[in-house]
């Protein structure tokens, strides 16, 4: 079993709408959870890191974390077109394959 | 950009041919990483060190050596390459290592025919 599971996507959402994209891990003891995104071609950058149960938002991202649950989600709020990547869900080094995001104009 | 350089960018090799990915870093950072990407697993983590002599076997090290003599450099080398090594590999850093996070280099696009 994956240690880091990710709903597959792809994800095709309408600009100006939410994206939610979910993350379930299986190490109930693990504390660093991160967002990387990437581009088509490039490599991942991080967008977003989390540490403790609850929200942390920054700009239009906001991840939440469930350690109970083991859960970490990101929500993309006011989608653009520049959204359009994969979103790679961390726990500390082990990675979900990925969901891959789509903004439709 | 963190400084993180990989090189080659792109190679194309064959079967059975040994192979060497060099990753060099300007940010002293003391973790490095070596990871695989491939469609339908996302990045996979090969080998990881922890300081100049000191690594570590990652998910998937079957197959793959690594060396690091010096703070900055970070070399992957597949002994004997085979077809199921063809991938997209990233170096990452980290300035410390547990709960830290990652800076990625561009990428080596490897081939193997």
């Amino acid at each position: 079993q994956k240690e880091v599971e990710q709903n597959s996507g792809p994800l095709s959402v309408p600009e100006g709408a939410i994206a939610s994209l979910n993350c379930t891990y299986s190490d109930r003891g693990s504390q660093s959870f991160f967002w990387y995104r990437q581009y088509s071609g490039k490599s991942p950058e991080l967008i977003m890191f989390i540490y403790s149960n609850g929200d942390k938002e920054d700009g239009r991202f906001t991840a939440q974390l469930n350690k109970a649950s083991q859960y970490v989600s990101l929500l993309i709020r006011d989608s653009q077109p520049s959204d359009s990547a994969t979103y790679l869900c961390a726990v500390w080094v082990s990675f979900g394959a990925g969901t891959t995001v789509t903004v439709r104009a | 950009d963190a400084g993180i350089t990989q090189s080659p960018r792109h190679k194309v090799t064959e079967t059975g041919t040994p192979v060497t990915l060099r990753c060099h870093q300007t940010e002293n950072h003391r973790y490095m990483y070596w990871y695989r990407q491939d469609p339908g697993h996302g990045l996979r983590l090969i080998h990881y060190s922890y300081g100049v002599k000191d690594t570590d076997k990652g998910e998937v090290s079957d197959g793959y050596s690594v060396s690091r003599s010096k703070t900055e450099d970070f070399l992957l080398t597949l002994e004997s390459a085979t077809s199921s090594q063809t991938s997209v590999y990233f170096c990452a850093i980290s300035e410390e290592g547990y709960n830290e996070k990652l800076f990625f280099g561009s990428g080596t696009q490897l081939s193997v025919l």
